[in-house]
């Protein structure tokens, strides 16, 4: 079984830049993956922050940004604010019309 | 206005059903594709299933042959029917639409609590 792979943790400093990973435990993701990255706070719904590889959700500043880098998705936010101290989720497409989202990420700024 | 309110969230021991609702505002579901989501305490997402807007239906493999996704367009609504409940299925649930393919879940309803508990 595919699992979709994220760091546990990540601490960035305000106003700095940081990139958030997610992979596959095998193989490689690409854009056929359709990889998406959400954004969680404590007690809320998520919020789409990217789609399509990096496609931004209307409303989304554009200091979020999503790429594919080497043989994963990525989710790079520069100019870190407070208000960006959140979980953050990407979700792939394995293909059959399964989805998978990765175990998240608890982002400290 | 966009909006998706869930229902039908509580508490139900282990072995029954239950059955998710989820009403749509704003736009028509059997235009868009319908998820619904969910997470576990403390715990993260999990892609529970869909519903194309070409009418196909996907689960995945942890509640496959237990949920069914259905929708009801005169009442422009998505439901989720639950049955053969399990202490792992307690969890928020989420419905999302997304307004293409790749854009699966656009946006999001505030969710609705299910815990089996006996």
């Amino acid at each position: 079984q595919t699992v979709v792979t994220q760091e546990p943790s990540f601490s960035v400093s305000p106003g700095g830049t940081v990139t958030l990973t997610c992979g596959l435990s095998s193989g490689s993701v690409s854009p056929d993956y359709y990889p998406s990255w959400y954004q969680q706070t404590p007690g809320q719904a998520p919020r789409t922050l990217i789609f399509s590889t990096n496609t931004r959700s209307s409303g989304v500043p554009d200091r979020f940004s999503g790429s594919v880098v080497g043989n994963k998705a990525a989710l790079t936010i520069t100019g870190a604010q407070a208000d960006d101290e959140a979980d953050y989720y990407c979700l792939l497409y394995l293909g059959g019309g399964t989805w998978a989202f990765g175990g998240g990420t608890k982002l400290t700024v | 206005e966009v909006q998706l309110v869930e229902s039908g969230g509580g508490l139900i021991q282990p072995g029954g059903s239950l059955r998710l609702s989820c009403a749509a505002s704003g736009f028509t579901v059997s235009s868009n594709y319908m998820t619904w989501v969910r997470q576990a305490p403390g715990k993260g997402l999990e892609w529970v299933s869909d519903f194309y807007r070409d009418g196909n239906t996907y689960y995945a493999d942890s509640v496959k042959g237990r949920f069914t996704i259905s929708r009801d367009n005169s009442r422009n609504k998505v439901y989720l029917q639950m049955n053969s409940l399990r202490a792992e299925d307690t969890a928020v649930y989420y419905c999302a639409r997304g307004t293409s393919f790749g854009e699966l879940l656009r946006y999001w309803g505030q969710g609705t609590l299910v815990t089996v508990s006996s």
